[in-house]
């Protein structure tokens, strides 16, 4: 299908690793992103993953992919109060110069 | 830094009214986009551009139309505003091979009332 799927909801506590996981559709992407919308804001873009890569580390984001079940994840570590926000997947599946973006997950982060 | 400006942050039209809702890009990409965002349902594309005069819809077009007549500009118009075109709206441009993915304007949050 279509739909790049992410879970809608994360919670943790600071200090915490924080892992937001989504599914996506296309075998056949190319790069693959994370962005990050704050309340009130645009997106963000914090980082993304070529596809002939498994793993990608930028301080403490740390995405890791895996084609053959088309999952991507990105992890947090040391969870802050201000990474509160809508985290979204995006793919680029290379047909078209367009997006397809996932749901969201909004993390919350409690002290 | 790439800039993508929206022009308003927040909008309030009347039902009926014509509105225009404005983006500028300054990096000289090709492709610009626009979506709405609406809780539980995430990012639907409206309309997108591939150059000056180009236009595609995308899969939510009903309702709304674009104008983009320079390289830089790029035009969301709603020629009739309705209640459930209340939401935020989102531009975002995109140099052609997209490696970087899109810069996204700050967004317009639009109420008709």
């Amino acid at each position: 299908g279509e739909d790049v799927e992410q879970s809608l909801f994360l919670s943790v506590r600071e200090g915490d690793s924080s892992v937001i996981n989504c599914t996506y559709t296309d075998s056949s992407s190319t790069y693959l992103y994370w962005y990050k919308q704050e309340p009130g804001a645009g997106l963000q873009l914090l980082t993304y993953i070529f596809s002939n890569m498994d793993m990608k580390q930028d301080q403490r984001l740390t995405v890791l992919l895996n084609k053959k079940d088309k999952h991507l994840s990105l992890r947090i570590a040391d969870t802050q109060t201000g990474d509160s926000a809508i985290y979204f997947c995006a793919e680029n599946t290379g047909n078209t110069d367009k997006l397809i973006f996932g749901t969201g997950t909004r993390l919350q982060v409690f002290p | 830094d790439v800039k993508v400006t929206q022009s308003s942050r927040y909008l309030v039209k009347r039902t009926g009214e014509k509105v225009f809702l404005e983006c500028v890009q300054d990096m000289d990409h090709e492709n610009m986009f626009w979506y709405r965002q609406d809780p539980g349902l995430g990012l639907r594309l409206i309309y997108f551009s591939y150059d000056v005069k180009m236009k595609e819809k995308g899969d939510i077009p009903e309702g709304y139309s674009v104008s983009r007549e320079k390289k830089e500009r790029f035009s969301l118009i709603l020629e009739s505003a309705s209640t459930n075109q209340t939401s935020m709206y989102l531009c975002a441009s995109m140099m052609g091979q997209g490696i970087y993915g899109y810069t996204f304007g700050s967004g317009t949050r639009l109420t008709v009332v």
